[in-house]
């Protein structure tokens, strides 16, 4: 079982949708919780952070992490063009293995 | 806004050649983080760097493979006899310390094997 499970899609969308994106995970052990967007052949960019369970917004996005069910989500509001991009979650522990582990990334499109 | 740098951009090598990467980190972060994405893959962890050691390795990071801070500032892959197969993106990334966990990373460095 991958570490960390995301829809590759693509997922497209028409400009200003509300947009929703899924990870799951199996290690029980994460705690830390990032959302990173990424342009092609560009390096990952941290959109949102966030450190056990619960929500966090700032602007047009919301995180949210459900430890319970080990279920990761980000929303963007109001999608625009520019928010076509491959969105990647990644998660890591404050035990044992510490490094970020990624998903394999879900590829957005919004269309004007 | 402080961010992580890397050089080069782009390499391009012949197979068994010894190539460097190099890395800037956000001054101030204390862990240091190579990455590597193969195109259309998902981005791999390689190695973590505490305290001017190697913290952390993944399986993917064999001898061919070493990293060094040589001053207070850069950090560095070194690949010793590069592989068809050593062709990807290589992240830097660095994080602040023990209980931050954001991890910032940077454009990359794009390796070809020939």
């Amino acid at each position: 079982q991958k570490e960390v499970e995301q829809d590759p899609g693509p997922l497209s969308v028409p400009e200003g949708a509300i947009v929703s994106l899924n990870c799951t995970y199996s290690n029980s052990a994460f705690q830390y919780f990032m959302w990173y967007r990424q342009y092609s052949r560009k390096g990952p960019e941290l959109l949102m952070y966030t450190y056990s369970s619960g929500n966090k917004e700032d602007g047009r996005f919301t995180a949210q992490v459900d430890k319970s069910s080990k279920y990761i989500s980000l929303f963007i509001r109001d999608s625009q063009p520019s928010d076509s991009a491959t969105y990647l979650c990644a998660a890591r522990g404050d035990t044992g293995r510490r490094a970020l582990t990624f998903g394999s990334g879900t590829r957005l499109q919004v269309q004007p | 806004e402080p961010e992580v740098t890397q050089t080069p951009s782009h390499q391009v090598t012949q197979m068994g050649q010894e190539v460097i990467l190099r890395c800037v980190p956000i001054s101030n972060h204390l862990y240091f983080y190579w990455y590597r994405q193969i195109l259309g893959q998902k981005v791999e962890f390689l190695v973590s760097f505490y305290n001017n050691e190697i913290s952390e390795k993944s399986e993917i990071f064999d001898d061919q493979f070493s990293v060094e801070r040589p001053d207070g500032s850069n950090f560095t892959l070194k690949i010793r006899s590069t592989k068809l197969e050593d062709s990807a993106m290589y992240f830097c990334a660095s994080r602040g310390g023990q209980n931050t966990g954001e991890l910032f990373f940077g454009e990359g460095s794009r390796l070809t094997v020939l």
